[in-house]
């Protein structure tokens, strides 16, 4: 059974809406991310949350925002989207963002902006 | 900033032939490397974990770690076609806060 569980696995959406990914891990982490992976670039890191605060964000448009309602959510809205923002999202989770643990992955969303 | 490169691109090899992929990192201070695998629209799978300089064994896999020559390798043995994929590494530092950067990847095609 998946252990990181991200919603929609794919989602077509029209220059200019508004979208919401879905993300929520049971492996009892503290600490979550969204990393976004394009045919253009390599996984990039985009935001570290941990015990539901904000650590690190290397995302400059705030077109992009991390909502983490609860200890294991980090869902990822995204606002007047862009052809250029199609790509897969990943949400991963660590144990402990302090230390150098291992990352888990989930399997994406697939985000095609038309 | 930190960089990391993957050689190369892309590779094929035959079934049970040996795969080497190659690494290259530009912080020397970097601590902690990893090796994900990753199928077709699938996420990211780790494969094996090295910390210190010399080889890391999990399974048919083997990292081998030179932070004097910023490298790190992954040597598949034995692969098979099941393990086609994307093999991406993965590089950061344990100084507090959490960055991992990950190069682009090397496609691998096994062949039977």
């Amino acid at each position: 059974d998946p252990k990181i569980i991200q919603k929609p696995k794919y989602l077509v959406a029209v220059t200019g809406s508004e979208k919401i990914l879905i993300c929520e891990q049971y492996l009892g982490h503290n600490a979550m991310y969204w990393y976004r992976q394009s045919a253009k670039k390599p996984l990039e890191f985009m935001f570290s949350y941990s015990y539901q605060k904000l650590m690190d964000n290397q995302t400059a448009s705030s077109r992009f925002q991390p909502q983490s309602s609860k200890k294991n959510h980090l869902d990822l809205q995204i606002t007047a989207l862009k052809p250029d923002d199609s790509a897969t999202y990943f949400c991963a989770s660590s144990q402990d963002p302090a230390n150098t643990g291992q990352l888990y992955f989930g399997e994406g969303s697939k985000l095609t902006v038309l | 900033q930190q960089k990391v490169q993957q050689s190369p691109e892309s590779l094929t090899v035959s079934e049970g032939a040996m795969a080497s992929l190659n690494c290259t990192f530009s912080d020397r201070s970097s601590d902690n490397f990893r090796w994900y695998r990753q199928h077709s629209g699938k996420g990211l799978e780790v494969l094996v974990s090295i910390f210190s300089d010399g080889e890391k064994e999990e399974g048919s896999f083997t990292a081998h770690l030179n932070r004097a020559s910023l490298h790190v390798f992954l040597h598949i043995r034995e692969p098979q076609p099941s393990d086609s994929a994307l093999y991406l590494c993965a590089v950061s530092m344990g100084t507090g806060g959490y960055k991992v950067v990950f190069g682009s990847g090397t496609r691998l095609l096994v062949s039977p």
